[in-house]
């Protein structure tokens, strides 16, 4: 089955700057890939998404960027706020977007004031 | 809508008690995810259906875990008898067939001492 791998577990970042999530994937058949935020409480929330025929997109400060050859994808946060502050996951599928997600282990995201 | 709603929000049980956990999906979704998070697994997903029908078990870890869907706006996910290493908070999501956004509701924190 599909093996999601995310990296890094925790990210601390200064007001104001950029962070960089990663994340690989090993089912070449996979050709949907979200990204959720959840923060403290709540369950996790649908922030951008990318399929496998585009190469980037973006979403004001949000960017996504998938390489299939290399079979990894990274989530860009441009500018960041306090608001950003949560954890992020990313994830797989080769349904028809989301059926059977395959979640990545998480990256806690702490915004510096 | 109100969302995915889920009940209880927090369960305290003894080891060995059967637990029942409730998601109400959003009207007119066909698609029902059951996932499992922990601190050590992350995003677990147990079970999915679509309408009303299980389509992949595969994630439920024992034969002590059991879901039903009875209808298109009620699903059940029951742990007989519980363990402590049962505890996490339990998710349940719903989605559209052709969409590409799973909704998640806010979680049943299940702890089993």
């Amino acid at each position: 089955g599909e093996n999601v791998e995310q990296h890094p577990s925790t990210l601390s970042v200064q007001e104001g700057d950029s962070a960089v999530i990663k994340c690989t994937y090993s089912d070449s058949a996979s050709n949907y890939f979200p990204w959720y935020k959840q923060e403290l409480g709540k369950g996790p929330q649908l922030i951008i998404d990318i399929r496998s025929n585009v190469g980037e997109k973006k979403d004001q400060r949000i960017a996504v960027t998938l390489n299939k050859t290399a079979k990894h994808f990274s989530l860009h946060i441009t500018e960041t706020q306090p608001e950003d502050s949560a954890v992020y996951f990313c994830a797989a599928s080769q349904g028809f977007g989301n059926e059977k997600l395959t979640f990545g282990t998480g990256t806690r995201l702490t915004i510096i004031p | 809508d109100a969302g995915v709603i889920q009940s209880p929000r927090h369960e305290v049980t003894e080891m060995g008690q059967e637990v029942t956990l409730r998601c109400k999906p959003i009207s007119g979704h066909d698609y029902l995810f059951w996932y499992r998070q922990t601190m050590m697994r992350g995003l677990e997903l147990l079970i999915y259906f679509n309408n009303n029908v299980p389509i992949d078990d595969s994630g439920m870890p024992e034969d002590r875990f059991s879901a039903k869907m009875p209808n298109a706006s009620f699903s059940t996910l029951k742990i007989q008898p519980s363990e402590p290493r049962d505890s996490a908070v339990y998710f349940c999501a719903s989605s559209l067939r052709g969409s590409t956004e799973a909704f998640f509701g806010q979680g049943t924190r299940l702890t089993v001492v």
